[in-house]
């Protein structure tokens, strides 16, 4: 099946400044998405989700937009901190299937 | 962790033997989910349940088997370990309102060696 594209460079940014990491995503009939972080030696974590009823939703520090027209999945992270050097995966859903479909992740660097 | 708890944590065994893998829920969510995670192929699912004792394959379901006897237990087993296997492995859960589209919370994962 069709499966989401996450371009998996490392992202190396500097404390303060703001990220962004990119995911691409090729079924059109994907409705939902979801952001994840994940940490060395930890489970992922559920930073932001979004269906595709909507183009762009805030969370603490984090945005995560959807431009269905390119199939095209961005998070956001504001002020980057230490704290956020991880691996971050988007995931889609397509309705009418009851599992997601995982990116193969990026990594956040940050430096003080 | 979501009220997620995985079991053991780690686990070193030899090529042959059954290992079983435990995750335990508090939450009483409905969906339950297996993935392993593997360098340069991200989360794949093994198999998922959607209630007692209903199970169903994933991606990767060739050579585990899965059991739910009750809602809050979900079980990995390896008949026979492969080298092949060794992997970290993952348990998830999702909410019972939002049925399976909703988000997944994940466990803090099991690293599994097989020798």
């Amino acid at each position: 099946g069709e499966s989401v594209g996450l371009h998996l460079p490392t992202l190396s940014v500097q404390e303060g400044d703001n990220s962004i990491i990119n995911c691409a995503y090729s079924n059109s009939a994907s409705d939902y998405f979801i952001w994840y972080k994940q940490e060395s030696g930890k489970g992922p974590q559920f930073i932001i989700d979004i269906r595709s009823n909507m183009d762009k939703r805030q969370g603490q520090r984090v945005t995560v937009l959807l431009n269905k027209t390119v199939k095209h999945l961005s998070l956001q992270i504001a002020a980057t901190q230490p704290g956020d050097s991880a691996v971050y995966f988007c995931a889609e859903n397509t309705s009418g299937y009851s599992t997601l479909t995982f990116g193969k992740g990026t990594m956040l660097l940050v430096s003080p | 962790d979501a009220g997620i708890t995985q079991s053991p944590r780690h686990k070193v065994t030899e090529t042959g033997t059954p290992v079983t893998l435990r995750c335990h829920q508090t939450e009483n969510h409905r969906y339950m989910y297996w993935y392993r995670q593997d360098p340069g192929h991200g989360l794949r699912l093994i198999h998922y349940s959607y209630g007692v004792k209903d199970t169903d394959k994933g991606e990767v379901s060739d050579g585990y088997s899965v059991s739910r006897s009750k809602t809050e237990d979900f079980l990995l087993t390896l008949e026979s370990a492969t080298s092949s296997q060794t992997s970290v492995y993952f348990c998830a859960i999702s909410d019972i309102a939002g049925g399976p589209t909703d988000t997944q919370y994940f466990g803090p994962g099991t690293r599994l060696t097989v020798l």
